[in-house]
């Protein structure tokens, strides 16, 4: 069946430090992509989407784009910022399932 | 978009009790699910809420056990019954409108 694999981490970075978290999916058919976001004591929130290959999702500075040559979906962020801080699920979409990721959490420090 | 809303937001329970928990939309949503998400893990689906028909379950997941509610576009229950310290985890509801699904907080059940 369909799955996502996603870096586990936890990634712990300094503040403006460069961010990329792997995101690689299994799919028989034609799957729409979606970040979604984490932060302590709340639900997920949508961060990014994509619906077919070669289309960028962006969002607040984050940024992935769908690759169907590599099945990837890596989410990056040029700088990051200590309220970044939360966990990041990569999720795909087809038919009506939706899978998520292992979720990666990610600290950025002062 | 969808606000999706939750309650309780959390409860410490006894085992072998039911809680049950409830999920309002603020808006018509066409399919509405939940998922269960325990420490440190990913969602994992429960079930999809079918409006006046029994909910559809996921492997591993029974109705005696998760019985479902939704009477309408914008409401569902979940009742997790009989209650075991397994059972402890953040019960999530979610809605999918056209291409976007919303999530509710969450409900972080705690069985002692």
């Amino acid at each position: 069946g369909d799955s996502v694999t996603q870096m586990e981490g936890p990634v712990t970075l300094s503040e403006e430090a460069f961010l990329t978290i792997n995101c690689t999916y299994t799919a028989t058919g034609y799957p729409s992509l979606f970040w979604y976001v984490q932060y302590p004591g709340e639900g997920l929130q949508l961060l990014l989407k994509a619906t077919k290959a070669d289309d960028k999702g962006s969002n607040k500075g984050f940024e992935a784009t769908y690759r169907k040559e590599t099945t990837s979906f890596h989410l990056e962020k040029g700088s990051v910022q200590v309220s970044d801080s939360a966990v990041y699920f990569c999720a795909l979409r087809s038919d009506n399932d939706m899978r998520f990721g292992a979720g990666t959490r990610l600290t950025v420090k002062p | 978009s969808a606000v999706i809303s939750q309650k309780p937001s959390r409860d410490i329970c006894q085992r072998g009790t039911s809680l049950t928990i409830q999920c309002q939309v603020d808006s018509q949503v066409t399919m509405m699910f939940w998922y269960r998400q325990q420490p440190g893990q990913s969602l994992t689906l429960i079930a999809t809420a079918n409006q006046g028909s029994e909910a559809t379950y996921e492997s591993g997941f029974v109705i005696d056990k998760f019985p479902i509610s939704r009477p309408n576009l914008t409401f569902s229950t979940l009742t997790v019954s009989n209650m075991s310290p397994e059972d402890s985890s953040i019960y999530l509801c979610s809605g999918r409108q056209g291409s976007e699904q919303y999530f509710g907080p969450g409900t972080r059940l705690t069985v002692t």
